[in-house]
């Protein structure tokens, strides 16, 4: 069974940085995986997206330079990062599985993490 | 940057037929996946590559895509279909797009 489990609830103030992963299991080759953003009450945002098995990283414009998408030796594990937290980033976060081809693939996402939820507030 | 227009809600009597809309200019062009997201859950893929359904999903859901307008379709809607639709796209100056989401209310 595919599974994508990340790390629990975080609570920060502005200006902390944070790290906050997503680890799969169940599959067996690499797989592209993405990073949705949900903030309270609002709809879902594509922020990018990473191939762990060579680390090859797409941002969307929104996000390009806000945050940092990474992995590490595992094609399972992906992260992403802030080095300094504001408010407007509460928010429920997603890491999701991408099914199809092409590079990045263009087709569903099939598998969709539990969600991570930030909260930052002084 | 591509845009996809949802309608914010849609209401609909139990048993009837729902139809929710994403609009996009040449949408028809291009493939749309359909996500359903229940309160306090991860959303969910019920329909993929305009049409196609996932194993587990009813047949009760269906999608269609044309011209400017792709459609998701739940027909015989009971109360467990309650939740927010999100259609999405590939773009290739943003890697993905969401529409803004529709509520489905089964009254």
């Amino acid at each position: 069974e595919v599974q994508l489990v990340q790390s629990r609830a975080e609570v920060k103030k502005p200006g902390e940085s944070l790290k906050i992963s997503c680890k799969g299991s169940g599959y067996s080759t690499s797989y592209w995986i993405g990073w949705v953003r949900q903030m309270p009450g609002k709809g879902l945002e594509w922020m990018g997206t990473i191939y762990p098995g060579d680390s090859d990283v797409r941002y969307s414009p929104s996000f390009e330079g806000q945050v940092t998408i990474s992995g590490d030796e595992s094609i399972y594990n992906s992260y992403l990062q802030w080095t300094s937290l504001k408010a407007s980033d509460t928010g429920m976060y997603y890491c999701a599985r991408l099914g199809g081809t092409g590079i990045p693939p263009r087709g569903p996402i099939d598998y969709w993490g539990q969600g991570t939820l930030v909260s930052v507030s002084s | 940057s591509y845009v996809l227009t949802q309608p914010p809600s849609v209401s609909v009597a139990p048993g009837k037929t729902a139809r929710i809309t994403c609009g996009g200019n040449n949408i028809g062009r291009r493939s749309v996946h359909w996500y359903q997201q229940k309160p306090g859950q991860a959303p969910v893929l019920v329909i993929y590559y305009d049409s196609d359904r996932p194993s587990g999903i009813p047949e009760r859901f269906s999608g269609s895509n044309s011209a400017n307008t792709a459609t998701l379709t739940v027909s015989r809607v009971e109360a467990g279909d309650e939740a927010d639709y999100y259609c999405e796209v590939w773009d290739s100056s943003n890697d993905r797009v969401f529409g803004g989401g529709t509520k489905l209310t089964v009254l």
